[in-house]
């Protein structure tokens, strides 16, 4: 059984471009949750999805970034128009239909905008 | 203020030593509570979740006081092996299943 597959686990973009991040969660679990960790900093949320639907986006700066997780496919988490303050290690988790569990992580993208 | 505090640390022990960690946590409507524990650079993973009853796990040990809203954990007879950041993490129940992560404590176990 396949932990939470993220990739890339490295990207570079360019001020300006857009970076598209990718999660797989684990077989069986339905909900994913996305985390941003920036150097020397504590994991912040950022949102929760089940499939085709947002559950909680609280955590997610109003502009340039967005999240969704289809029916098919990965999660994906989009910045567009990055900016240097957008580079951070990206983290995905994923948990299990029911409720108050623990969610395992995937091993994270690390995103540098220069 | 924070929904999960805790002390940044570092803490610095010798091997051998025992070293408990504290939590504290704002919203008493919290459901569940876990540790984790994450490495330089590395994705955080599950250390062992924590009941009112108090559980062990080995030289780990995890206590919840729901009145006092407090989560500790102790480790005893620390190895090397142990440096990590240990993550205090409070799930809010109800309809929305987030982790809430608390800053993390860093511990140095010096030989």
């Amino acid at each position: 059984n396949a932990g939470v597959m993220q990739n890339p686990r490295h990207l570079v973009r360019r001020r300006g471009q857009e970076a598209r991040l990718r999660c797989s969660p684990m077989k069986g679990h339905s909900h994913v949750y996305w985390y941003r960790q920036l150097p020397e900093e504590g994991l912040k949320f950022m949102v929760y999805l089940q499939k085709e639907n947002i559950i909680d986006e609280s955590g997610m700066p109003k502009e340039r970034f967005s999240a969704e997780f289809p029916k098919e496919g990965p999660s994906i988490l989009r910045i567009q128009q990055v900016v240097r303050g957008d580079s951070a290690a990206y983290f995905c988790a994923s948990s299990p239909e029911r409720l108050n569990t623990e969610a395992f992580f995937g091993q994270g993208t690390r995103l540098t905008v220069v | 203020r924070k929904e999960v505090e805790q002390d940044p640390g570092p803490f610095n022990v010798p091997e051998g030593a025992t070293v408990a960690f504290n939590c504290t946590y704002s919203n008493s409507a919290s459901q569940s509570f876990f540790w984790y524990r994450q490495d330089c650079r590395k994705e955080p993973k599950l250390l062992m979740s924590v009941y009112s009853s108090g559980n062990e796990d080995g030289r780990f040990t995890a206590q919840l006081n729901r009145a006092s809203q407090y989560i500790s954990l102790l480790i005893r007879d620390s190895k090397l092996s142990d440096s990590a950041t240990y993550l205090c993490v409070v799930n809010r129940g109800g309809a929305t299943n987030k982790l809430i992560f608390g800053t993390g404590t860093l511990l140095a176990v010096q030989p």
